[in-house]
């Protein structure tokens, strides 16, 4: 059964700190998104990959987001340094992008603390 | 500007009843509506899709209805089960989804 897995599932960290998020798409897939759960805003897309490569990173704050992705197997969002209001449910989603609609299946989330 | 609004955060529906779930949409550019369902501790899910060409599409007790002229859908549960009860997320787009904010629905037996 094919999933895409995320770590931590959850992290408690205090405000200041490093955060680091991994995600693993499942095996084929070759586009890879990073979205953001908060209570007022909803779902909202961070960035995405197609081929490891950056697509759209509009929606991450850039000063203290990246994204990356090392291999095909493994995607990255870290947060440096880390605030109070970055706490949220992070989601990475993978499909296999061929142009038309793409299905996202999303892994089960990272719950971020900042204190 | 492209956004999704679901504008009751939560429903709930008698068991065997129907559910119907609203959005509204800004931008009729985008080929794609998606609704995705979410349970506690989980990612979300795909659920059904319908494109822009078409005003119904239909996959067992789920159906979602296109209405181009009011930028408005809504998905249609009957009957509605306990397993139903989730939060529904509706999106746009076909590679890159904008979503709304999510309706909890609730099925009591």
């Amino acid at each position: 059964d094919a999933r895409v897995t995320q770590t931590p599932r959850h992290k408690v960290t205090e405000m200041g700190q490093e955060v680091t998020m991994r995600c693993q798409p499942i095996l084929g897939h070759n586009t890879v998104f990073w979205y953001r759960q908060t209570m007022m805003q909803g779902l909202e897309l961070l960035a995405y990959f197609r081929n490891r490569a950056p697509l759209d990173d509009s929606g991450m704050p850039k000063d203290r987001f990246s994204a990356e992705m090392p291999d095909a197997t493994l995607a990255t969002l870290k947060i440096q340094p880390s605030e109070p209001r970055d706490s949220a449910v992070y989601f990475c989603a993978s499909g296999l992008g061929t142009g038309g609609l793409e299905t996202q299946y999303f892994g089960p989330g990272t719950r971020l603390l900042v204190l | 500007d492209q956004q999704v609004k679901q504008n009751s955060p939560s429903l709930s529906v008698q068991e065997g009843r129907i559910s119907i779930l609203n959005c509204d949409y800004t931008n009729s550019m985008f080929d794609y509506f998606l609704w995705y369902k979410k349970y506690p501790a989980e990612g979300p899910t795909f659920l059904i899709s319908i494109s822009s060409i078409k005003d119904k599409n239909e996959d067992g007790r789920f159906t979602v209805f296109l209405n181009k002229s009011a930028k408005h859908l809504s998905l249609h549960i009957v009957p509605s089960q306990p397993g139903d009860s989730a939060v529904y997320f509706c999106s746009q787009g076909a590679q890159k989804l904008v979503f709304g904010q999510g309706t909890r629905l609730t099925i009591n037996p």
